[in-house]
Parts: structure tokens; C-alpha cells; sequence
């Protein structure tokens, strides 16, 4: 059983489209993030949403729309699609009271 | 604001030989710190934490990290590399005070030679 899972694990796009990342969690946990992984492997935050409500959103394009339906479920959509978009995102989940975070196996986004 | 800093992007150590990978942190307030490793193409894994208990932790597959906060270090070992260690290792800070935002280092890939 995978803790954490990423769907689609590869996409590719043309710039301009619109697409969506799904992640879900079945560890029980309040919290899930999306972090981004450069080209140089530098990992950096986008979001954090706690039961449903969204708490960190680190000045990322207003292109870029999270979604949690329930506390299992964090979507990353993502609109007009631009080169540097090409990364690899990573979600993640914790509990709010215990900061070691259980991550996915990321999707790598290639826009071209 | 935290931050991390992993000084050496790149490290190779013979099999059996010792592995140190440095990381110093910047925290107002007494911080999370993590180390995790990543294996190509895959996620990251948690190989230990310190969370204000013991400062030298153990973690996954032999490593432990010991936590100096007069040198603001927390510095990862492994006394015999193996070639199955060849990853990339990130050094983390957590942000307690709100949503448990990890703040990484740049990485070391750490490369095992024969």
C-alpha cells in the first residue's frame, strides 16, 4: 500500500494547456504539501493545506490552483503552462503536530 | 527566517570508508531538523530526524547525525559506505510555528566508489 501516491508519475505538455496533478494520502494525516524540484534539485514549497484549509502559498503564480476535497486528497492544478514549469512535484502529508513529512514519488512535469 | 546550508554538492567516499555530509542551520527559534535521501527517479525518505530530544540521532540504514547547536551543525555519518548509499541527501528545517513548511539545503549527491 502506497502511503503517499502521484498520478501521473511523467507528463508531457505543450505550452499553454492546462493540467492536474492528483496526490493522495491514506496515512491518516491533517496535513499535505506540494513542493517543487528544480532542474538543480532544489526543493521548495508551494502550498500546505491542514484539513481542507489552505495555510501556506509561498508567492507561487496565481496560475498554479490547489484543491483538497477531504484531508486525503491534494490536486495541484496548473493553467497556461509555461517552459519553466518543467519540474518534478513532489507531494507530501504530515500531522500538524508531528513535522516529519511522508512524501510521494513526485511527477516529473516536461512542457515543451 | 530558517535555512539550511549543505556545504559540498558533491562527495565521493570509497566503499567502506567513512561518510560526512555537512549541513549548518539558521533558526530563531530551536529548530526540527531532518536529513533525507533520494534515489534517482524515486521520492524522498526520511533517514532520521532530531527533534529536541537526543542530540545524536539514529536513523535508516546506519546513518546518524548528531546535533551541535554551539556550531548551529547537524552533520550526517555513516562509519562504512556501501554502494547501495549512492544517493542525493538533503539537510531540512522545520517551521513549527505554522504548517510544518520544510526548509531544505541544496543537496549533496553522494557518490560511492570501489
Amino acid at each position: 500500500d502506497t502511503a503517499v501516491s502521484q498520478t501521473p508519475k511523467y507528463l508531457v505538455t505543450q505550452m499553454g494547456n492546462d493540467k492536474s496533478i492528483k496526490c493522495e494520502q491514506n496515512l491518516g494525516h491533517d496535513t499535505m504539501y506540494w513542493y517543487k524540484q528544480d532542474s538543480k534539485k532544489f526543493l521548495k514549497i508551494m502550498f500546505s493545506y491542514n484539513n481542507k484549509e489552505l495555510i501556506i502559498n509561498e508567492t507561487v503564480p496565481n496560475r498554479f490552483s490547489p484543491k483538497s476535497p477531504d484531508k486525503a486528497h491534494l490536486n495541484l492544478h496548473i493553467n497556461s503552462l509555461e517552459l519553466g514549469d518543467s519540474a518534478v512535484y513532489f507531494c507530501a502529508s504530515s500531522d500538524r503536530g508531528n513535522t516529519e513529512a511522508f512524501f510521494g514519488q513526485g511527477t516529473r512535469l516536461t512542457v515543451v | 527566517a530558517q535555512s539550511v546550508t549543505q556545504l559540498g554538492s558533491h562527495v565521493s567516499v570509497s566503499e567502506g570508508a567513512l561518510v560526512l555530509l555537512r549541513c549548518n542551520y539558521s533558526s530563531s527559534v530551536p529548530p526540527y531538523l531532518f536529513w533525507y535521501v533520494q534515489y534517482p527517479n524515486q521520492g524522498l525518505q526520511l533517514l532520521l530526524k532530531y527533534t529536541s530530544a537526543a542530540t545524536l540521532v539514529k536513523g535508516i540504514n546506519g546513518f546518524e547525525a548528531e546535533f551541535k547547536k554551539s556550531e548551529t551543525s547537524f552533520h550526517l555519518t555513516k562509519p562504512s559506505a556501501h554502494m547501495s548509499d549512492a544517493a542525493e541527501y538533503f539537510c531540512a528545517v522545520s517551521d513549527t510555528g505554522g504548517g510544518n513548511k520544510l526548509t531544505f539545503g541544496t543537496g549533496t549527491q553522494l557518490k560511492v566508489e570501489l
